[in-house]
């Protein structure tokens, strides 16, 4: 089973300041998805931001941006800008394409808060 | 973009009763859906995978018997907590899927509290 390991429980930025969410991974596969998954107080998981593993080109979308390094098994997202509605917990995700099941494997969290 | 409707968003029961929460794709043909159990600041355990027509999968250490889930139609999947016991309370959340490479949906969530 893929393990993903986010290791900053809690994450603080000032508004307008960026931050930072790092997560590891652990495959044996070279074709994957990876995730970011935000989680507001309402609860509802919403899809931040997603990756390919076999495009190089590091995903994108508005203020959200990822570092992706593909030999060292590393996934971090920066939040550029931060506002007051990014504060939520981050998720990162591990989804194999080639199992019948395809289930994404989440890492512990990353609580995000934003100081005004 | 796709839809994910998940009744009902909150419920509490009486210890020793069942509850059913639904998991509705709204505008696709979900063949896969994933059910999952989330507790308090932590992060999202798979409790089952269901595929359209057949038995769910459980992963290891979640009762089949107590968390029944029934994947009938390409648009519904249905988990029941059979005899909930203060224990099962938590919040439950599923997923919906066409492919292993296409974009994977969520329910807005129920929050169980059992009584």
């Amino acid at each position: 089973a893929q393990t993903v390991t986010q290791s900053q429980p809690e994450m603080s930025v000032q508004e307008a300041e960026t931050v930072t969410l790092s997560c590891t991974y652990d495959t044996s596969e070279s074709d994957y998805y990876l995730f970011w998954y935000k989680q507001p107080p309402s609860r509802q998981m919403i899809l931040v931001i997603r990756q390919e593993a076999y495009k190089q080109q590091n995903a994108t979308e508005n203020r959200f941006s990822v570092n992706f390094q593909k030999a060292a098994k590393s996934f971090s997202l920066k939040i550029s800008d931060s506002q007051l509605g990014d504060a939520a917990m981050y998720f990162c995700a591990y989804r194999s394409p080639f199992s019948n099941d395809y289930k994404l494997s989440f890492g512990a969290g990353t609580t995000v808060t934003v100081r005004a | 973009g796709a839809v994910v409707s998940q009744h009902p968003s909150r419920v509490i029961c009486k210890s020793g009763t069942s509850v059913k929460i639904e998991c509705r794709s709204l505008d696709f043909q979900a063949t896969t859906m994933f059910w999952y159990r989330q507790f308090p600041k932590q992060s999202l355990m798979l409790m089952a995978t269901s595929n359209e027509g057949s038995k769910a999968t459980y992963e290891q250490g979640v009762e089949k018997d107590k968390f029944l889930i029934n994947h009938a139609s390409l648009t519904l999947s249905t988990l029941t907590v059979t005899s909930a016991h203060p224990e099962d309370s938590s919040f439950y959340i599923c997923s919906a899927g066409q492919g292993a490479r296409e974009k994977l949906f969520f329910g807005s969530g129920t929050q169980l509290s059992v009584l």
